[in-house]
C-alpha cells in the first residue's frame, strides 16, 4: 500500500534562512509526488509536483523540491524563508498505476518563520 | 473565477441528523474528490468520481454516500450523523491525465462540521 511520512510535526525556522520540510514515501512503481499548502480557514493550494525528469522541481512562491529516488524522498525547500511561508505544508503522492488522480497524503507540517 | 466551491462553509448537527454537503466547480474538472481532515491524518479521501454519473469509494467510505448527477457537482451526504464525522471536509477537482502526466488538484476552502 502507498503511504507519505512526513517525520516533523512542525519545523521553526527564521526569517531569511534556509528551509526544509522533509517527505518520504512508498509506492509500488514510479511516484507522482505533490506539495501543497494550506493557510489558516483556507483550502490546500498547489506548490510543485514531480512527474518525470529532473530531480529538482521549481515551484509557485520560489519554493522547489528535491526527488531522490533511492531515498525514496522528496523535500520541500526555500532558499530564503519569509514569515508569510508560516502554514501547514502536506506531501502527497499519487500512485503511478491508479485510475483517477487520487492523492494520498501525508500528516502534516506546520512551517513557523521567525522574524 | 471561483474554482471550487463548497457550501455550507460551517455547519453544527446532532448525532443522528442527515445533511448533504455540496461541491460545485467551474473549471470543466472531469475528476471530483471528497476528503476529510483531521489533526495528525492528513487529508483522507472518502469518495471520488472519474465523470458524470459515476462514483467509487475511497480509504474512508463508511457513513457516506455520494452522487454526482452533473459534471459540476458533486455532493456528499451524511445520512446518520456521528460524533466520529467531526472533521474539516474538503472538495476537489482535477483535470484528466496529459497522457502520463498527473495534474494536481483544486481544493475548496472547506466545511467545518461538528456532530454533537
Amino acid at each position: 500500500a502507498q503511504s507519505v511520512a512526513q517525520p516533523e510535526d512542525q519545523v521553526n525556522v527564521a526569517e531569511g534562512n534556509p528551509l526544509t520540510v522533509k517527505c518520504t514515501y512508498s509506492v509500488s512503481g514510479n511516484p507522482y509526488l505533490f506539495w501543497y499548502v494550506q493557510y489558516p480557514n483556507r483550502g490546500l493550494q498547489f506548490l510543485l509536483k514531480y512527474i518525470t525528469g529532473d530531480n529538482l522541481v521549481k515551484g509557485s512562491y520560489g519554493f522547489e523540491a528535491e526527488f531522490n529516488k533511492s531515498q525514496t524522498s522528496f523535500h520541500l525547500k526555500k532558499p530564503s524563508a519569509l514569515v508569510s511561508d508560516s502554514a501547514l505544508y502536506f506531501c502527497a503522492v499519487s500512485p503511478y498505476m491508479e485510475y483517477g488522480n487520487k492523492l494520498v497524503f501525508g500528516a502534516g507540517t506546520i512551517l513557523r518563520v521567525k522574524s | 473565477n471561483a474554482g471550487v466551491t463548497q457550501t455550507p462553509k460551517f455547519r453544527v448537527l446532532k448525532t443522528g441528523q442527515s445533511m448533504t454537503l455540496l461541491c460545485a466547480q467551474d473549471m470543466n474538472h472531469e475528476y471530483m474528490y471528497w476528503y476529510r481532515q483531521d489533526p495528525g491524518m492528513g487529508l483522507r479521501l472518502i469518495h471520488y468520481s472519474v465523470g458524470e454519473g459515476t462514483t467509487a469509494k475511497g480509504e474512508v467510505p463508511d457513513g457516506y454516500n455520494v452522487s454526482r448527477l452533473k459534471k459540476q457537482n458533486f455532493l456528499l451526504g451524511l445520512e446518520s450523523a456521528a460524533p466520529s464525522q467531526t472533521s474539516v471536509y474538503f472538495c476537489a477537482s482535477s483535470t484528466l491525465p496529459q497522457g502520463n502526466l498527473r495534474t494536481e488538484a483544486f481544493f475548496g476552502q472547506g466545511t467545518r462540521l461538528t456532530v454533537v
